[in-house]
């Protein structure tokens, strides 16, 4: 079955710095990647996502990359804040099969 | 909106006794799926529903789990003479219908201590 591999699996960075999480996926039939962020105590919150038909996408300070080749996403995330302070997830979908397997999290902490 | 709602929060069981879930979709939605969430195994997949019919239970542990949706409103996970291992947060997720267009949003999780 499909497997997600994220890294690095932590990250500490001062407040304004740029950061790069990297993903990786094994299913060509995985289609649907979308990301979440986990702060301590809070829910899953979507962040973002990207279609396999897409090679970039962009909200605020989050950009997100993808190259179906290489079966890899890219999350950069600029001038970080104190409040980006989380564990990030990358999953994975096949086309309507609706599950996402998940990667293992990268802890992302921001110095003030 | 209270998004997904699970209940109870924290749930401590003996080894042994059988502990029940609870979860409330966002209205709506037709989609409903079940994940566990551990340390050492990360967020794992377990089953989900599509309005109400079970579709993929490939991730639930064989015998002492189960799942049902009775109504549109509410979904249970039952896991029959808990163990240890099975101690683990508990998440639930909606989504308005299946498929790579719709977002799945997250209850807070129900944390299962196994004692």
């Amino acid at each position: 079955g499909e497997q997600v591999e994220q890294l690095p699996s932590s990250l500490i960075v001062q407040e304004g710095a740029s950061v790069l999480i990297n993903c990786s996926y094994t299913d060509s039939a995985s289609v649907y990647f979308p990301w979440y962020k986990q702060e301590p105590g809070k829910r899953l919150q979507f962040i973002i996502d990207i279609r396999s038909n897409m090679e970039r996408k962009q909200t605020q300070r989050l950009t997100l990359l993808f190259d179906k080749k290489t079966k890899h996403l890219s999350l950069h995330i600029t001038a970080t804040q104190p409040g980006d302070s989380a564990i990030y997830f990358c999953s994975a979908s096949i086309y309507n099969q609706g599950k996402l397997i998940f990667g293992q999290g990268t802890k992302l902490s921001i110095k003030p | 909106n209270a998004g997904v709602i699970q209940t109870p929060r924290h749930k401590v069981t003996g080894k042994g006794q059988e502990a029940t879930l609870w979860c409330e979709p966002i209205s709506g939605h037709s989609a409903v799926f079940w994940y566990r969430q551990t340390i050492v195994q990360g967020l794992e997949f377990l089953t989900y529903f599509r309005n109400q019919a079970p579709i993929d239970d490939s991730g639930m542990p064989k015998e002492r789990f189960s799942a049902q949706m009775p109504n549109q409103s509410h979904s249970t996970l039952k896991i029959q003479s808990t163990q240890p291992q099975d101690s683990a947060v508990y998440l639930c997720a909606s989504s308005l219908a299946l498929g790579s267009s719709y977002e799945q949003y997250f209850g807070p999780g129900t944390r299962l201590t196994v004692l």
